[in-house]
């Protein structure tokens, strides 16, 4: 019954290798983000997707590269990861502005540390 | 830009205290403001919300005002407890990329409430 839900929990990996996340909603939202929380707490978004369509890219180099299968996933794939890239990652959902709701709801997040 | 400005950390607190953690923003526009939570090594929890001027938002005992002439939704509770411990977030949401909604986050306060 999880809204939005994150594989994996915890993410150990080499410098140079590359790795992938996985989100999923159950909550019928039509748009995902995926957002970095540094080691000091600080959250900023990287990606949104509204129906499969790249809506919002904040700067995020090119080695990271989302991929929304359809509406109810978005996957975050990441090349060549770099000790810089530990982080935790979330991935939120929310509904198309609807009566002004634009409440996102996000997974419990991925926790990478690079090696 | 938008940005959103919290009271630096940590807040420790004997348990029955009083809380009070200040957010203040900046926009263009008229955003939606939220509160999230996060307990210790988990995601990120809506608290509560406010989408125009004057809403209060309230959950578990917290509340927050939305103040468009001081630009501030700042947090309270009456009577704090040990579970309270947490990370807690301000954010406001505004309309990125001609149709999708990206929230700015503040930095986070840590609070501690000891028994």
């Amino acid at each position: 019954d999880t809204a939005v839900s994150q594989t994996p929990k915890y993410l150990v990996t080499q410098m140079g290798n590359d790795k992938s996340i996985k989100c999923e909603q159950n909550l019928g939202h039509d748009t995902m983000y995926w957002y970095k929380q540094d080691s000091k707490k600080f959250l900023k978004i990287m990606f949104s997707y509204n129906n499969k369509e790249l809506i919002i890219n904040e700067t995020v180099p090119n080695r990271f590269s989302p991929k929304s299968p359809d509406k109810a996933h978005l996957n975050l794939h990441i090349n060549s990861l770099e000790l810089g890239d530990s982080a935790v990652y979330f991935c939120a959902s929310s509904r198309l502005k609807q009566d002004k709701d634009t409440t996102q709801y996000f997974g419990p997040g991925t926790r990478l540390l690079v090696l | 830009g938008n940005s959103v400005t919290q009271m630096e950390g940590p807040v420790t607190l004997s348990e029955e205290a009083f809380l009070t953690i200040n957010c203040t923003y900046t926009a263009t526009g008229y955003p939606s403001l939220f509160w999230y939570v996060q307990y210790p090594g988990e995601g990120l929890q809506l608290l509560l919300k406010a989408t125009k001027a004057d809403d209060k938002g309230s959950n578990k005992g917290f509340e927050a005002t939305y103040r468009k002439e001081t630009t501030s939704f700042h947090l309270e509770k009456g009577s704090v407890q040990v579970s309270d411990s947490a990370v807690y977030f301000c954010a406001l949401s505004l309309m990125s990329g001609g149709s999708n909604y990206k929230l700015t986050f503040g930095k986070g306060t840590l609070l501690t409430v000891n028994p």
